[in-house]
């Protein structure tokens, strides 16, 4: 069974760059038709979905974070990564990597497996 | 870009109950909406897929259903596991959630 862990940390400091990893054991990153998605949740409020990258290498990002947001795979390693640019106090979240799976034919892939999620803090 | 409204925010119910929670599109999307159930300090779990689909392991006591705009998420005889935040989603965008509370 396909496992994700976040990790990176926890702590940035205001306009850096968040970096964080997912690394993915229990199935191949570069084998099947899977996604993979950075999703995050403020302290007290709602899911927001960050960005995806296919296996094959097309990303897409929220369009409120497109101009900060890089996802990318690693896949000598079996991880992948986000990166967040010119972070402030509004990027303060728990931040999920998950595996999505396209279960029905011609609707967006769901996330389906993931990680236990890891708090990021941006503060000086 | 579509937008989600999901409702209510806050429910309050009582173990054994059936609770309704209701997600609209801006636009059409046919059956493309999933559901998912998050609880703190965990990971959300898939509830349902494509509308009405109930992943395998989902209890039977979940449904889903609707197509175009309007989703519904029925839960049938509340157990107190069930108790958590709720969240519909379709491709990115995520419903505000709707937290369940104990009555």
């Amino acid at each position: 069974q396909v496992q994700l862990q976040e990790s990176g940390p926890g702590l940035v400091k205001p306009s850096q760059t968040l970096s964080l990893i997912c690394t993915v054991s229990g199935g191949s990153i570069s084998s099947g038709s899977y996604y993979w998605s950075w999703i995050r949740q403020p302290a007290g409020k709602g899911l927001e979905w960050v960005g995806r990258i296919y296996t094959a290498g097309t990303t897409s990002y929220n369009p409120s974070l497109k101009s900060r947001v890089t996802v990318s795979l690693d896949t000598s390693k079996n991880q992948f990564s986000l990166k967040l640019s010119s972070v402030t106090a509004a990027d303060t979240a728990v931040y999920y990597c998950s595996r999505d799976v396209q279960l029905t034919y011609g609707n967006s892939p769901s996330p389906f497996n993931w990680g236990q999620g890891t708090l990021v803090t941006v503060s000086s | 870009a579509i937008q989600m409204t999901q409702s209510p925010s806050s429910l309050s119910a009582s173990v054994g109950d059936r609770v309704t929670i209701t997600c609209r599109a801006s636009q059409g999307i046919r059956n493309d909406l999933d559901w998912y159930q998050h609880k703190p300090g965990q990971a959300p779990k898939l509830l349902i897929f494509a509308a009405s689909n109930l992943p395998r392991g989902v209890p039977s006591r979940f449904s889903g259903s609707g197509s175009g705009t309007d989703f519904t998420l029925t839960i049938n005889g509340l157990q107190p596991e069930d108790f958590a935040t709720y969240y519909c989603l379709q491709d990115y965008n995520f419903g505000r959630g709707t937290k369940l509370e104990i009555k």
